[in-house]
């Protein structure tokens, strides 16, 4: 059980370039996260998604664009890359119902110059 | 607004001694709390959470953390300190509007001298 597990760990891209951050989860979770961690800004919900074909966005969007084409895969598109966009990503999951506890992956530290 | 506050950006204590790491929150109805903790360079790890029961929750490593609903606060407590605790610590509560995600504080350091 791999549990959530994210690639690449860094990235470094040239503004304008665009890359998918990949983000897979084994545990037949519902629910999945990608959160952007800045420092001393804690951690702020990107997309989310509460099942296969179900997206919608969460507090800081604008940039990212996502897909949830299997229960498993999570993906995060960044078209057009800016500097704001250097950061720490971290994709999550949860079952869901009375269980709310997310998992994290190890993250995805991306730089843009 | 919902919002979870953490008032201090890093706490200092000796090993062997108490440990406090303050949380704060505004929810509108029953808040569902956490506590996550991140060593350098590596994902969050789930210490524990309040979803209703019993004010005190015992969670992993020792750590348990105290909900009172009338100062609404959550803060994070563990007897005895160990060097090893040293890490960034994140209170986080339920959103009610964005399919269970959570909405973080800006994370407390804890640093354990030996």
């Amino acid at each position: 059980n791999a549990g959530v597990t994210q690639t690449p760990k860094f990235r470094i891209l040239k503004i304008g370039q665009s890359m998918t951050l990949q983000c897979a989860q084994d545990m037949n979770h519902n629910y999945m996260y990608w959160y952007r961690q800045d420092p001393g800004m804690g951690l702020k919900l990107i997309y989310y998604s509460v099942g296969a074909g179900i997206t919608d966005k969460g507090e800081v969007p604008n940039g990212y664009n996502v897909s949830r084409s299997t229960t498993e895969d999570f993906p995060l598109r960044l078209e057009l890359a800016a500097p704001s966009q250097t950061s720490v990503y971290f994709c999550a999951s949860t079952k869901g119902g009375s269980n709310y506890e997310q998992y994290f992956g190890p993250g995805t530290r991306l730089t843009v110059t | 607004a919902q919002s979870v506050a953490q008032p201090e950006d890093q706490v200092n204590v000796a090993e062997g001694n108490p440990l406090t790491v303050k949380c704060t929150y505004s929810v509108s109805g029953n808040p569902y709390l956490f506590w996550y903790v991140q060593y350098p360079n590596r994902g969050l790890q789930f210490l524990l959470k309040y979803i209703t029961g019993d004010n005190l929750v015992k969670g992993s490593y020792g750590f348990e953390a105290e909900f009172n609903k009338s100062q609404t606060s959550f803060h994070l407590k563990k007897p005895s300190a160990l060097v090893s605790d040293s890490a960034l610590y994140f209170c986080a509560v339920r959103d009610t509007q964005a399919g269970t995600a959570l909405i973080f504080g800006k994370g407390t350091t804890l640093s354990v001298s030996s």
